[in-house]
């Protein structure tokens, strides 16, 4: 009965190198959003994925961050070239669909990234 | 701009009384709600929910109220216990194909023993 999981939990990274983040999804869920808490902010909407497809990605940054979810294996947030900004914690979450408004979403416990 | 907002980031309560926690919003294309709580270093655990067709939920101890004329919703616990501290977070999504949440920026319960 394993809820949202995601790895790691925290990543230490310097200026200009890559962070992933992985988010396996709840069982028998198959969408997977991914959100950003900055520090002394609410949550921040980022990315909405299905397996394979990208159906909203209104809240990424336009450069440095991706997202995918592939048809195997967890969901990545990657992110290059990190900068101090970019520290915040990251959570992932999942439903089982995504269209039916009453659907309620499941967060898993973040990914806390510090650049440094 | 800030289409649901929290305006009290803190609250705090005395154990065995009503907390009411407060959230308002601007966009009236917002049709479900949901209260999530969050402690320190963890996830926002989902809390109660309220679709736009109903002006009350109730969960044991939690009842979420919406008013929609006003475009306000708040969250009562009671009676509130001291493993209710944590902060509360209002979000709403608009029906359609995403569920893209947006949420306000927390309130800190505090319920003192």
């Amino acid at each position: 009965n394993a809820g949202v999981m995601q790895n790691p939990r925290h990543l230490v990274r310097r200026r200009g190198q890559e962070a992933r983040l992985r988010c396996s999804p709840m069982k028998g869920h198959s969408h997977v959003y991914w959100y950003r808490q900055l520090p002394e902010e609410g949550l921040k909407f980022m990315v909405y994925l299905q397996k394979e497809n990208i159906i909203d990605e209104s809240g990424m940054p336009k450069e440095r961050f991706s997202a995918e979810f592939p048809k195997e294996g967890p969901s990545i947030l990657r992110i290059q070239q990190v900068v101090r900004g970019d520290s915040a914690a990251y959570f992932c979450a999942s439903s089982p669909t995504g269209r039916q408004s009453g659907n309620t979403i499941y967060f898993g416990e973040g990914s806390w990234l510090t650049v440094v | 701009d800030q289409q649901v907002k929290q305006n009290s980031p803190s609250l705090s309560v005395q154990e065995g009384r009503i907390s009411i926690l407060n959230c308002d919003y601007t966009n009236s294309m917002f049709d479900y709600f949901l209260w999530y709580k969050k402690y320190p270093a963890e996830g926002p655990t989902f809390l109660i929910s309220i679709s736009s067709i109903k002006d009350k939920n109730e969960d044991g101890r939690f009842t979420v109220f919406l008013n929609k004329s006003a475009k306000h919703l708040s969250l009562h616990i009671v009676p509130s216990q001291p493993g209710d501290s944590a902060v509360y977070f209002c979000a709403a999504s608009a029906g359609g194909s995403a569920r893209q949440l947006t949420f306000g920026s927390g309130t800190q319960l505090t319920v003192l023993p």
